[in-house]
C-alpha cells in the first residue's frame, strides 16, 4: 500500500514569509494527488487538487507542485498570516476510485 | 443540509459497551467514507459506500466494526464491545460520485473515548 510522509516536525515562521510543506509517496504515482486544511477539533477541508500531468497548481497565496520522478509534492503558503495556522495533510488516490491514503499532516503555526 | 453532520460529536463510552455513531452527507451525494484519526496520525480509511453497490469494507479494523447506510443517505457506524484502541476522532465524509478528482467534504468528526 502507499506509504505517505510528511513534514515530521511543526513549521514556525513568521507573518509574511513562506511556509513550504513537503508529502512525499512510496510505491506508485497516483492519478491525484489533493492537499486538506485541518484546524484544532475539525475536519478536513479540502484545499486544492493536482493532477499528475500537473506540475504546478495555485490558488491565490497556495501554490502545488507535483514532481512524479521525485515522489514528492510541495505545498506552499505565500505571503503567511496567523489565520493560516492548521495542520495541513496531503492525500492521494491508492490507485482505485476512491479510496484517499492521508499523511500524518504538518502542523503550521504563523507569528505575527 | 449545507454541510455532512455527525452526530454525537463527542461520546464517552465503557469499555465493553457498544457505540454507534451516525452520519448524514451533503444531499445529493452517493459517496460516503468513514475514515479514523487516531492523535497524531493519519486518517485511516473504514468503509466506503456508493449508492447501491456492495460497501467497500476492506478498511474496518475488525469484526466488531460494522456500518449501514440506509437509503442510500444516512450512515452508522457501529463498534460492538469497544476497547480503549478504538478511542480515536471517527470521520464522515461524502461526494457528488466515488471518481478520482472529486472533492471530498467532511464533517466535523466525533471523538470516541473508551474508558
Amino acid at each position: 500500500s502507499q506509504k505517505i510522509e510528511q513534514n515530521s516536525e511543526a513549521l514556525n515562521i513568521q507573518e509574511g514569509k513562506t511556509a513550504t510543506l513537503t508529502c512525499n509517496y512510496t510505491n506508485y504515482s497516483p492519478a491525484y494527488l489533493q492537499w486538506y486544511r485541518q484546524d484544532p477539533g475539525r475536519g478536513p477541508v479540502f484545499l486544492l487538487l493536482i493532477r499528475e500531468n500537473e506540475k504546478e497548481k495555485r490558488k491565490e497565496r497556495l501554490k502545488v507542485t507535483f514532481d512524479t520522478t521525485l515522489k514528492q509534492s510541495l505545498f506552499h503558503i505565500t505571503a503567511s498570516q496567523p489565520a493560516d495556522s492548521a495542520t495541513y495533510l496531503c492525500a492521494l488516490d491508492q490507485g482505485n476510485d476512491y479510496k484517499l491514503s492521508f499523511g500524518a499532516g504538518t502542523t503550521v503555526t504563523v507569528r505575527a | 443540509g449545507a454541510g455532512v453532520s455527525q452526530s454525537p460529536s463527542n461520546k464517552v463510552t465503557e469499555k465493553g459497551k457498544d457505540v454507534e455513531l451516525r452520519c448524514d452527507p451533503i444531499s445529493g451525494h452517493t459517496a460516503l467514507y468513514w475514515y479514523r484519526q487516531s492523535l497524531g496520525q493519519g486518517l485511516e480509511f473504514l468503509i466506503y459506500f456508493q449508492g447501491n453497490s456492495a460497501p467497500d469494507k476492506s478498511g474496518l479494523p475488525s469484526d466488531r466494526f460494522s456500518a449501514e447506510r440506509t437509503g442510500g443517505s444516512v450512515s452508522t457506524l457501529t463498534i460492538q464491545r469497544t476497547q480503549q484502541e478504538d478511542s480515536a476522532v471517527y470521520l464522515c465524509a461524502s461526494s457528488l460520485v466515488g471518481t478520482p478528482g472529486n472533492t471530498i467534504y467532511f464533517g466535523e468528526g466525533s471523538w470516541l473515548t473508551v474508558v
